[in-house]
């Protein structure tokens, strides 16, 4: 079965760049009419949908977030990434990574970004 | 505040039956198909109900969800210690286009 796996640095400083990737096993990401999808969630809060890229690379960004967040489909490697610029200690927490069909299924187990000088 | 609104907790006792609510408006659950997930502590959200009320494979029909108008619900019979989580209802925003999350309902199992 497909499973999702999110990697990048845990500590990124403010009004610099948070990059993050999903590497996804078990199936190919160009296959289907899936979208590839961010969520995040602040530590003790809900969670908090970031945005999308289709497999033919058409993206939907959360409005709140659309002038600082760029996703990218990398099919070679079977990855998709998050780019979230000018980060602020706001943008701490846990970012999942997820397939999309109208529905989020499955999801990576997350991990911790930490915005700190 | 979230687009979606939920109670932030609910509780019931082993073998109870308990319902989390989750209201929205016409842009969202009025127009949109709502899908729960739960979140046990620690882990990652996992897909609970979807298309309002389908379940995937290996999720027990103790739980059901349902949908009306601008709100949905998800139900939880035969309360067991193990359905102690976070639960989150979401869907699809015409409006915003945008994801939307509830808050999040805490569920104890006293």
């Amino acid at each position: 079965q497909v499973q999702l796996q999110e990697s990048g640095p845990g500590l990124v400083k403010p009004s610099q760049t948070l990059s993050l990737t999903c590497t996804v096993s078990g199936g190919s990401i160009s296959s289907g009419n899936y979208y590839w999808s961010w969520i995040r969630q602040p530590a003790g809060k809900g969670l908090e949908w970031v945005g999308r890229i289709s497999t033919s690379g058409i993206t939907y960004y959360n409005p709140s977030l659309k002038s600082r967040v760029t996703i990218t489909l990398n099919t070679s490697k079977n990855q998709f990434s998050l780019n979230l610029n000018s980060v602020t200690a706001g943008d701490t927490a846990v970012y999942f990574c997820a397939r999309e069909y109208g529905w989020f299924d499955p999801w990576g187990q997350g991990t911790l970004v930490t915005v700190s000088s | 505040q979230s687009v979606l609104t939920q109670p932030p907790s609910a509780s019931g006792t082993p073998g109870q039956r308990v319902t989390i609510s989750c209201s929205g408006s016409s842009s969202n659950i009025g127009s949109h198909t709502v899908n729960w997930h739960q979140q046990l502590p620690g882990a990652a959200p996992k897909l609970l109900i979807y298309s309002n009320n389908q379940r995937p494979s290996g999720v027990p029909d103790r739980f059901s969800g349902s949908k009306s108008g601008t709100s949905a619900s998800l139900a939880i019979s035969g309360l067991q210690s193990e359905d102690e989580a976070a639960y989150y209802c979401a869907t699809w925003d015409g409006s915003l286009n945008s994801w939307v999350f509830g808050g999040g309902t805490k569920l104890t199992v006293l």
